[in-house]
């Protein structure tokens, strides 16, 4: 079965340093993997995702990820964190199998010092 | 603008009550989810529906229930049976298709049992 280990569930960045959050995949099959970002109270939102087409993805707000299966990472970085960017931060796999399941990881939690 | 409406925002319960969270979206999105999210654990998988009239447990389903009598709705129902209903409720829509994956997802319902 697929799931996603989130190494640090708090990360704390100086603004302006580099933002790096870790992700660890498990898959059988080549994974299909995301990342999401969830603002206090809010609902997620989706920041990249991985589908095969191409090892380093980009995603908004100058984000961007990328997929090593020697390694079996799916790292979110951002060379320069904003204030905004303080948030949680969600790595997710989808299983495969005919049906569209997310496991998320527990999360991690972006701290931006000023 | 096309999104998931949840409502209400927050809710308070007493113990022994059932309440109901309500989950609208008018993305035309077959699949629909409601996951459960507690600090430090991540989003966890309580009900899904892939058409109308059709749903499936997810990995805590005991003490909820859903329908999905419209493809637009798909409201989650906390009974009294659920020991430890304080969460954080979100829902979320996707279209089917293979490995799409992406879920868009409603601003979240905070239950709190006083």
């Amino acid at each position: 079965a697929q799931s996603v280990t989130q190494l640090g569930s708090h990360v704390s960045v100086s603004e302006g340093a580099l933002v790096l959050l870790r992700c660890n995949y498990s898959s059988s099959v080549p994974p299909y993997l995301f990342w999401y970002v969830q603002y206090p109270n809010q609902g997620l939102q989706l920041l990249l995702k991985y589908t095969s087409a191409a090892t380093l993805v980009k995603g908004i707000n100058g984000f961007e990820a990328e997929f090593k299966k020697s390694e079996t990472s799916f790292h979110l970085t951002k060379p320069s964190a904003h204030m905004s960017d303080a948030a949680e931060y969600f790595c997710a796999v989808i299983h495969s199998g005919g049906y569209q399941k997310v496991t998320f990881g527990t999360g991690t939690k972006l701290q931006v010092i000023p | 603008d096309g999104g998931i409406t949840q409502s209400p925002k927050y809710l308070f319960r007493k113990e022994g009550q059932n309440v109901t969270l309500s989950c609208e979206q008018n993305l035309n999105h077959d699949a629909m989810y409601w996951y459960r999210q507690d600090p430090g654990q991540g989003l966890r998988l309580i009900y899904y529906s892939q058409i109308v009239n059709d749903f499936q447990k997810g990995d805590i389903a005991e003490g909820y229930s859903v329908s999905r009598e419209k493809k637009e709705s798909f409201p989650l129902t906390v009974t009294s049976a659920q020991k430890n209903p304080t969460a954080f409720y979100l829902c979320a829509s996707t279209r089917t298709g293979p490995n799409t994956g992406e879920l868009f997802f409603g601003e979240g319902s905070r239950l709190t049992v006083l």
